[in-house]
């Protein structure tokens, strides 16, 4: 599958590095997601983009910083990272983020280690 | 808010034999989405239930949507290696917010 992808998919960066996490959905879509997926705390959502509006943010730490210039990219800005950041980031796109629910498509991920 | 209990966390199973995972809600839900990710891999949707009772197959696959629409379950028959992963439900309560709450997931291990 192509529908959604993202780059890099292996980052390693120290704490005090800044770098920048993207996807790109090539469906059409109007709604992007940021997840994040460790092994404690599967698919935690982070951050929801409709219309390139952020709609909801749950309570993420500063150090993760998204931009939605247009409907079809999603960034995730990191600087200042931690240890306990090091996880599966995963970029999802659905037709629509409100009124019926819709299915998520996935890229296939970046995995961060942060040391 | 929204919690979405999904058990078991883990299951090993023989190829052949068969396999379910339960998800709950103290909630009522407006629809249920069920995904599947291969190890290494990203979640994939599998399908959609939205009507009290529904039944919905894929193959080996049954979907089923309870009758106060506060649980699912996904069973699987006479399970194949190819099965191996772990299997997400996605949650959205009635009235609540349009985007889904997943659960923790199940990671089915199928020994050949």
């Amino acid at each position: 599958e192509t529908g959604v992808t993202q780059t890099p998919r292996h980052l390693v960066m120290g704490m005090t590095n800044k770098k920048s996490l993207k996807c790109e959905q090539h469906l059409g879509h109007n709604a992007m997601y940021w997840y994040k997926q460790s092994a404690k705390k599967p698919l935690e959502l982070m951050f929801v983009y409709s219309l390139e509006e952020r709609v909801e943010n749950n309570s993420v730490p500063s150090r993760f910083s998204p931009e939605c210039p247009n409907s079809s990219h999603l960034f995730l800005h990191l600087h200042t990272l931690q240890p306990e950041d090091s996880a599966l980031y995963l970029c999802a796109s659905s037709q629509a983020a409100s009124g019926d629910s819709y299915e998520q498509y996935f890229g296939p991920g970046t995995r961060l280690t942060v040391t | 808010g929204q919690q979405v209990m999904q058990i078991p966390q883990y299951q090993h199973v023989q190829e052949g034999e068969d396999f379910t995972t339960y998800c709950n809600s103290s909630t009522t839900l407006s629809n249920i989405q069920w995904y599947k990710q291969r190890p290494g891999g990203h979640p994939v949707f599998l399908i959609q239930l939205v009507k009290s009772g529904e039944v919905k197959k894929q193959k080996r696959l049954t979907f089923q949507f309870g009758e106060a629409k506060k649980n699912s379950s996904l069973h699987i028959t006479a399970t194949q290696t190819t099965d191996v992963g772990t299997y997400f439900c996605a949650a959205r309560a009635l009235g609540g917010s349009y985007i889904p709450t997943f659960g923790r997931g199940t990671s089915l291990i199928v020994h050949p």
